[in-house]
């Protein structure tokens, strides 16, 4: 069964570096989404995209925060400069479509653990 | 906002019922899903309903009442691998906002 797929699972860094998450959605779906869980907390979305361009994108979803699908296959979430509350889980989501205001299924990977110290 | 609420954590026996419930905003919404998070682990999906009514799969139900902006997902003969936490997520505007979910503990 197709699933999506992150890399790195964990990421440690430094604060005040760039970090790149990576993602591999599934391969006949067109929307994908990038979601977070900071620890004990709700997982909160943070953008989706589709059609090489951001659908939409939450408060949390400020200027340090990039997203890119550079080839066929991948979607990268970009952080410029890491500050520590940016620790979290970081989800990869993708569905076949967004459906009519995003009613379709949307399936997760299995997430990247960002530590930032 | 997207104010979903559920309740927080409850303890079962194995082969028992639970039912775990969920208010939502109703302004902008476009369907409910039911996803199952265990610790560590992405959400996984169980169910979806955009119209009112009982949706059943196996083992796992889930209800909507639109105009309540209500939702529930019963979980019936639970096994004790059912033990994790209970996302609700509302979609809409090609997003899925979640409460903060519901914990399952199922005992012996």
């Amino acid at each position: 069964e197709p699933e999506v797929t992150q890399t790195p699972s964990h990421q440690v860094t430094q604060m005040g570096q760039e970090v790149i998450l990576r993602c591999v959605p599934i391969s006949n779906h067109l929307y994908f989404y990038w979601y977070r869980q900071i620890l004990g907390q709700k997982v909160e979305f943070l953008v989706s995209f589709y059609n090489n361009e951001i659908s939409e994108k939450s408060e949390i979803f400020d200027d340090q925060f990039s997203v890119e699908r550079p080839d066929g296959s991948n979607f990268t979430l970009k952080i410029r400069s890491t500050k520590l509350e940016d620790s979290a889980m970081y989800f990869c989501a993708s569905s076949t479509t967004g459906g009519a205001g995003g009613t379709d299924t949307q399936y997760f990977g299995p997430g990247t653990r960002l530590t930032v110290l | 906002g997207q104010n979903i609420d559920q309740p927080t954590e409850m303890t079962a026996t194995e082969g028992a019922i639970v039912q775990i419930n969920c208010t939502y905003q109703t302004s902008g919404f476009n369907g409910l899903f039911w996803y199952q998070q265990h610790a560590g682990e992405a959400p996984t999906f169980l169910s979806y309903n955009v119209l009112d009514g009982l949706e059943e799969k196996g083992r796992f139900s889930s209800f909507l009442s639109r105009s309540k902006g209500y939702s529930y997902l019963l979980l019936k003969e639970l096994q004790m691998k059912d033990s994790a936490s209970y996302l609700c997520g509302r979609g809409g505007n090609n997003r899925l906002a979640f409460g903060k979910g519901n914990q399952v503990v199922v005992i012996p």
